[in-house]
């Protein structure tokens, strides 16, 4: 079983809708939870770091942890297509493990 | 500003060369990280260090070596390439909250 979960996409949207991405992981043990936007051909951004259960909001981000159900999700609000990449979920621990990231097409 | 910052961003090899890829950071973070991204896998860690005197082996070390030379500074070599290496590698630093921060990444070819 991979330590973190995505489904690999294509996820489209029409723009202004929400998107909704998924990540399970498997270790229960861990802490720090995080989303990285990545463009294509370029490095990966952190958009959202999340230590404890339940929503973090950050503009139109909305990050939501559930560590019982060892699942973490991100909102993406009023989706526009600049919006369009590939998001990873990644936990840390000492190290952090990434998963393999979900493309996201938003359609003007 | 500060930044992560890589050497080469490009670069074509053959195979058995050595090739050293450099990293320089000023965020003034001790933890820095080295990726590799190959299409489908997602990153994977190649190796880590937390501080100048702490190296760590990470999922897929074989076939590589570092070097930590200052707190701001991380290299990656690559002793003797090999095609299966092509890819695109990424260094980065974290914080002590495991926040990271990407280099621009370097496209390495070994033909």
């Amino acid at each position: 079983q991979k330590e973190v979960e995505q489904n690999s996409g294509p996820l489209s949207v029409p723009e202004g809708a929400i998107a909704s991405l998924n990540c399970t992981y498997s270790d229960r043990g861990s802490q720090s939870f995080f989303w990285y936007r990545q463009y294509s051909g370029k490095s990966p951004e952190l958009i959202m770091s999340i230590y404890s259960n339940g929503d973090k909001e950050d503009g139109r981000f909305t990050a939501q942890l559930n560590k019982a159900s060892q699942y973490v999700s991100l909102l993406i609000r009023d989706s526009q297509p600049s919006d369009s990449a590939t998001y990873l979920c990644a936990w840390g621990g000492f190290k952090t493990i990434f998963g393999a990231g979900t493309r996201l097409f938003v359609k003007a | 500003d500060a930044d992560v910052t890589q050497t080469p961003r490009n670069r074509i090899t053959k195979t058995g060369k050595r090739i050293m890829l450099e990293c320089s950071q000023t965020k003034g973070h001790d933890r820095m990280y080295w990726y590799r991204q190959d299409p489908g896998l997602g990153l994977r860690l190649i190796y880590y260090s937390f501080d100048v005197k702490d190296i760590n082996k990470g999922e897929i070390s074989d076939g590589y070596s570092v070097s930590r030379q200052a707190q701001a500074k991380f290299s990656l070599s690559l002793e003797s390439a090999i095609p299966n290496q092509t890819a695109l590698y990424f260094c980065a630093t974290s914080t002590l909250g495991n926040e990271q921060f990407f280099g621009p990444g370097t496209r390495l070819t070994v033909l």
